[in-house]
């Protein structure tokens, strides 16, 4: 089946840092892309959806020019969280549906620790 | 808007015992609904889907049925081994939408 990989699976950065998490489709084009976030023991959010060639769509909530999203290209997007802070410490996931959205495919996830 | 309730976790049970993890959804008109599987350190992965009322998806032995009477999606597993303990996410997608939305998980060990 189709791939979705996420780079890197974990990171840790000092409050006030940026970090970049980038996600890619590996043997399937992907024209959108989604970001999750999963608290502990808690659902998946979605944050935002990642559009190729055009400006993310966030959801109600998320601060767009903290959760910056590029998708650079149909196989590559990325989400650089911007100014972090220990509440920014999370689970992000990334997901890129096929091509008729019948089915979504998962990243394994990055964890991102804000010290 | 559309929300997916699960039963809390975690749920513990011995070898081959039955399993159920109750899933309800809100939703207007007619979504799709699905189970996905999270195995300690990996990424989400579809186990089954439904996508009009009374399919009944299936896979790896696990089953659900989608109820629009009662708006439900009920996971089961007849004889569950310890190669099924993960976290189950139930999830919907409404007609219109591209997005999932998920349920809180359930562990499963």
């Amino acid at each position: 089946g189709a791939v979705v990989s996420q780079h890197p699976s974990w990171v840790i950065c000092k409050s006030g840092t940026s970090v970049k998490i980038e996600c890619r489709s590996l043997d399937f084009q992907a024209t959108t892309m989604f970001w999750y976030r999963q608290f502990p023991k808690q659902s998946l959010m979605l944050m935002a959806t990642s559009n190729e060639g055009s400006k993310a769509t966030y959801e109600q909530g998320v601060e767009k020019d903290k959760f910056l999203i590029n998708h650079a290209s149909l196989t590559l997007s990325t989400l650089t969280v911007t100014s972090a802070h220990p509440e920014d410490s999370s689970f992000y996931i990334c997901s890129a549906p096929d091509s008729k959205f019948y089915e979504q495919y998962f990243g394994p996830g990055t964890r991102l620790t804000v010290t | 808007g559309d929300s997916v309730t699960q039963m809390e976790g975690p749920v513990t049970l011995s070898e081959e015992a039955f399993l159920t993890i109750n899933c309800t959804y809100t939703a207007t008109g007619y979504p799709s609904l699905f189970w996905y599987v999270q195995y300690p350190g990996e990424g989400l992965q579809l186990l089954l889907k439904a996508t009009k009322a009374d399919d009944k998806g299936s896979n790896k032995g696990f089953e659900a049925t989608y109820r629009k009477e009662t708006t439900s999606f009920h996971l089961e597993k007849g004889s569950v081994q310890v190669s099924d303990s993960a976290v189950y996410f139930c999830a919907l997608k409404d007609q219109a939408g591209t997005a999932l939305i998920f349920g809180k998980g359930t562990t499963l060990s």
